[in-house]
């Protein structure tokens, strides 16, 4: 079993949807908890950055981590074409604010017009 | 402006024949990593370096080397590649400089071996 599971999709929505991500994760042991956005043919960039338990609201973009079930979600609200990438959420231990992070496999997102 | 560059950008080498995918970073991050992308499994850690002269495995280092010889650079050496090899190859630094927590990664490196 992978420690962080993400269902690949694709996934299609049209413009102004809102859009759900989720992840789920098996080692009690990770602490910081990430979204990063991949454009084709592009690296990975950092979305939103979560500590521990909650909520985290930048823009358009809702992060929530809820460690007593080990599942996290990024949430876009009124997506645009512009959104369309993959997602991947990423995860690290404690310790130290960086270091190794465990990927999901990524969920391939499009948004149409 | 902080980067992460990587070269080449794409490599196509046959079986067996050693290479090097360079890597340098100029925000002066002591940890830098080496990820590899295939499809259905995300990105997974080959090697990581906490600093100069440490190094250690990640998830899947079978057939590769790293070296950190200075903080900017962390080249990752494929001495005998074999074609399952052939993968999306992405160099990630990170650091407490400045109190960013953000692992910038680089434009990626697709390999083909052959």
């Amino acid at each position: 079993q992978k420690e962080v599971e993400q269902d690949p999709g694709p996934l299609s929505v049209p413009e102004g949807a809102i859009v759900s991500l989720n992840c789920t994760y098996s080692n009690s042991a990770f602490q910081y908890f990430m979204w990063y956005r991949q454009y084709s043919r592009k690296g990975p960039e950092l979305l939103m950055y979560t500590y521990s338990s909650g909520n985290k609201e930048d823009g358009r973009f809702t992060a929530q981590v809820d460690k007593s079930s080990k599942y996290i979600s990024l949430f876009i609200r009124d997506s645009q074409p512009s959104d369309s990438a993959t997602y991947l959420c990423a995860m690290k231990t404690g310790g130290t604010s960086y270091g190794k992070l465990t990927f999901g496999q990524g969920t391939i997102l499009t948004v149409h017009p | 402006e902080a980067q992460v560059t990587q070269n080449p950008r794409y490599l196509i080498t046959v079986t067996g024949k050693k290479l090097t995918v360079t890597c340098s970073q100029n925000m002066n991050h002591e940890y830098m990593s080496w990820y590899r992308q295939d499809p259905g499994l995300g990105l997974r850690q080959i090697y990581y370096s906490m600093n100069v002269e440490v190094t250690d495995k990640g998830d899947v280092p079978e057939g590769y080397k790293v070296s950190r010889k200075e903080k900017r650079n962390f080249p990752l050496i494929l001495e005998s590649p074999s074609p399952n090899q052939t993968s999306l190859y992405f160099c990630a630094s990170s650091g407490p400089t400045g109190g960013s927590r953000e692992q910038f990664f680089g434009p990626g490196t697709r390999l083909t071996v052959l």
